[in-house]
């Protein structure tokens, strides 16, 4: 079974401030994982993903996550927050690729 | 390459309609998936297609729901009696079966209010 958690529905940066969203996965594979940023009344825009290889991996917008197995974690972190990254943030695991498990989301708003 | 396609992007229907939505992923993508994301919710998996052949469906997907794609293109979700609970946003996303694991391509979504 996979699953997701996202802890903290809601989270505010002032801003030029570091953005930190955290994800802790359940997987009893290795797993694939993916954080997805979703606009208001718009589809869901893939971020950064995680496969194998390097534990950090780098996504678009600033965005970068680091993939923890010990501590079943793939926290997504951005040095400086940006008034355009106010949007809704979910992460999601998977193992096959056939089916994604996204996470309750966690809905960031900048502070000007 | 224009993107995932899905028509209507709202839809208000009475309870005990029906309703069908359509969605046209990337032209060379031979996967679609439909999720069903709820106010406050992440996206939920409901069922997805591979070509023309629908290999897995989630038990969310209840006899009220039918999807397909008939000739591995487009595909429509239909929702027969609706009702309260069926208001959310449906989702379609598509992506090559090799590409799975790089993850989809989401359209913007459907919002059906059930009234």
């Amino acid at each position: 079974a996979q699953s997701v958690t996202q802890l903290g529905s809601h989270v505010s940066v002032s801003e030029g401030a570091l953005v930190l969203l955290r994800c802790n996965y359940s997987s009893s594979v290795p797993p694939y994982l993916f954080w997805y940023v979703q606009y208001p009344n718009q589809g869901l825009q893939l971020l950064l993903k995680y496969t194998t290889g390097a534990t950090l991996v780098k996504g678009i917008n600033g965005f970068e996550a680091e993939f923890k197995k010990s501590e079943t974690s793939f926290h997504l972190t951005k040095p400086s927050a940006h008034m355009s990254d106010a949007a809704e943030y979910f992460c999601a695991v998977t193992n096959t690729g056939n089916q994604f498990y996204f996470g309750t989301g966690t809905s960031l708003t900048v502070i000007p | 390459d224009t993107g995932v396609s899905q028509d209507p992007r709202h839809k208000i229907t009475k309870r005990g309609q029906n309703v069908t939505f359509r969605c046209d992923p990337i032209s060379e993508h031979n996967r679609l998936y439909w999720y069903r994301q709820t106010l406050g919710q992440g996206p939920e998996f409901l069922t997805y297609f591979q070509n023309e052949a629908q290999l897995e469906k989630s038990r969310l997907l209840s006899d009220r729901f039918s999807a397909e794609r008939p000739k591995g293109s487009f595909s429509t979700l239909e929702i027969q009696r609706t009702e309260q609970g069926d208001s959310a946003m449906y989702l379609c996303a598509s992506s090559l079966a090799q590409d799975r694991l790089r993850g989809y391509t989401f359209g913007s979504g459907t919002r059906l209010t059930v009234v």
